[in-house]
């Protein structure tokens, strides 16, 4: 069975500054998605970025990249030059051939003004 | 405008009772899924369906329910065998679309036990 595992709870930047999250996941198929997405306290889900396991680039999405290592199963999320509004829980996601969708438990993310 | 409708937004629920939520998606998508999100939790799929008449148990299926009748709705019914089912509850759907692959969600349903 595919897991994903959010090992930082809880983390906190200082504004303008960058902080990374990290993800790991556990899976024996090849092709893929995963997906980090942003809950802010209104509870809305919001896509940040995605990422397709057969490309080997990684995605960015403006303040937002992500560092891809297909090998040792890792997905982490770099936020760059955080805004006040960055504040949120973020959930790493993974979704396999079969169209299930799993999330780890979350990192709450804190911008220290 | 297209998105996914989710209702009530609150919802109170008696001993013994078995309450629906609501889901419902004008988005012409073929999947749709059901988490459960307890408080300071990620999300926990409970069912997801590809297809009409066709639904996948997720990893807390136990005391839930659901139906695929339509392409546009996916109603999860909390049975009296959830004997814990205070949560926020979210609906997501999603396209088959390998270029755009990403989930919609609702707004979400607050579940309280009276």
């Amino acid at each position: 069975a595919q897991t994903v595992t959010q090992s930082q709870p809880e983390m906190s930047v200082q504004e303008a500054e960058t902080v990374t999250l990290s993800c790991t996941y556990d899976t024996s198929e090849s092709d893929y998605y995963l997906f980090w997405y942003k809950q802010p306290p209104s509870r809305q889900m919001i896509l940040v970025i995605r990422q397709e396991a057969y490309k080997q680039q990684n995605a960015t999405e403006n303040r937002f990249s992500v560092n891809f290592q297909k090998a040792a199963k890792s997905f982490s999320l770099k936020i760059s030059d955080s805004q006040l509004g960055d504040a949120a829980m973020y959930f790493c996601a993974f979704k396999n051939r079969d169209d299930k969708i799993i999330f780890g438990k979350g990192t709450r993310l804190h911008i220290l003004p | 405008d297209g998105g996914i409708t989710q209702s009530p937004k609150y919802l109170f629920r008696k001993e013994g009772q078995n309450v629906t939520l609501s889901c419902e998606q004008n988005l012409n998508h073929d999947a749709m899924y059901w988490y459960r999100q307890d408080p300071g939790q990620g999300l926990r799929l409970i069912y997801y369906s590809q297809i009409v008449n066709d639904f996948q148990k997720g990893d807390i299926a136990e005391g839930y329910s659901v139906s695929r009748e339509k392409k546009e709705s996916f109603p999860l019914t909390v049975t009296s065998a959830q004997k814990n089912p205070t949560a926020f509850y979210l609906c997501a759907s999603s396209v088959f679309d390998r270029s755009n692959e990403k989930l919609f969600f609702g707004s979400g349903t607050q579940l309280s036990v009276l």
